[in-house]
């Protein structure tokens, strides 16, 4: 049980595109979500918190209107890399915490896109 | 002073032998902690969470959770060549992680 899957797993486009990032909770319903971002050698960076129904909220430097997040159902969380450019290039990596009753405990990881922008 | 510390390592230890992780926080009021293991390239993975205070053990595996002087650590025994991974500290609901620490098991 607690499965995350993420799609695409992997995706290289060009400067200036856009690019789509499931995140979905096959077997458990998930009110939150997270979206991570991870540089090589570095840890893991939060950039947003994922409500289903609500607007996401952002980390402190992280552009809103460059990653957007829709939580569209129990299940479904996306991330739209707008406009992206070489810096985005990036591991970005979803988890999603079991429950609807907005008390939230362990979180269960996708297994992560690389974006590579050329 | 960061939120979540971990010694970045690596942590070397020979096959069999056991391996103590660590990680340090500073919000006193944290309730939910919990340790990750990250293979290179990949996603974390759950190990273990722990809420209170004491040990929680799980096959190889025991938590340690010392809210009084605000440390958590991950205990491995037994440590096998398939343990070597990176492990993340993970404090709270938000859940700020640590930076990791890079565990080697030597063969």
């Amino acid at each position: 049980g607690a499965v995350v899957s993420q799609h695409p797993s992997r995706v290289i486009c060009k400067s200036g595109t856009s690019v789509k990032i499931e995140c979905r909770s096959l077997d458990f319903q998930a009110t939150t979500m997270f979206w991570y971002r991870q540089f090589p050698k570095q840890s893991l960076m939060l950039m947003a918190t994922s409500n289903e129904g609500s607007k996401a909220t952002y980390e402190q430097g992280v552009e809103k209107d460059k990653f957007l997040i829709n939580h569209a159902s129990l299940t479904l969380s996306t991330l739209t890399v707008t406009s992206a450019h070489p810096e985005d290039s990036s591991f970005y990596i979803c988890s999603a915490v079991p429950g609807t009753s907005g008390v939230s405990y362990e979180q269960y990881f996708g297994p992560g896109t690389r974006l590579t922008v050329t | 002073q960061k939120e979540v510390e971990q010694n970045s390592g690596p942590l070397s230890v020979p096959e069999g032998a056991i391996a103590s992780l660590n990680c340090t926080y500073s919000d006193r009021g944290s309730q939910s902690f919990f340790w990750y293991r990250q293979y290179s390239g990949k996603s974390p993975e759950l190990i273990m969470f722990i809420y209170s205070n004491g040990d929680k053990e799980d096959g190889r595996f025991t938590a340690q959770l010392n809210k009084a002087s605000q440390y958590v650590s991950l205990l491995i025994r037994d440590s096998q060549p398939s343990d070597s991974a990176t492990y993340l500290c993970a404090v709270n609901q938000k859940v700020t992680f640590g930076t990791g620490t890079k565990l080697q098991v030597i063969p």
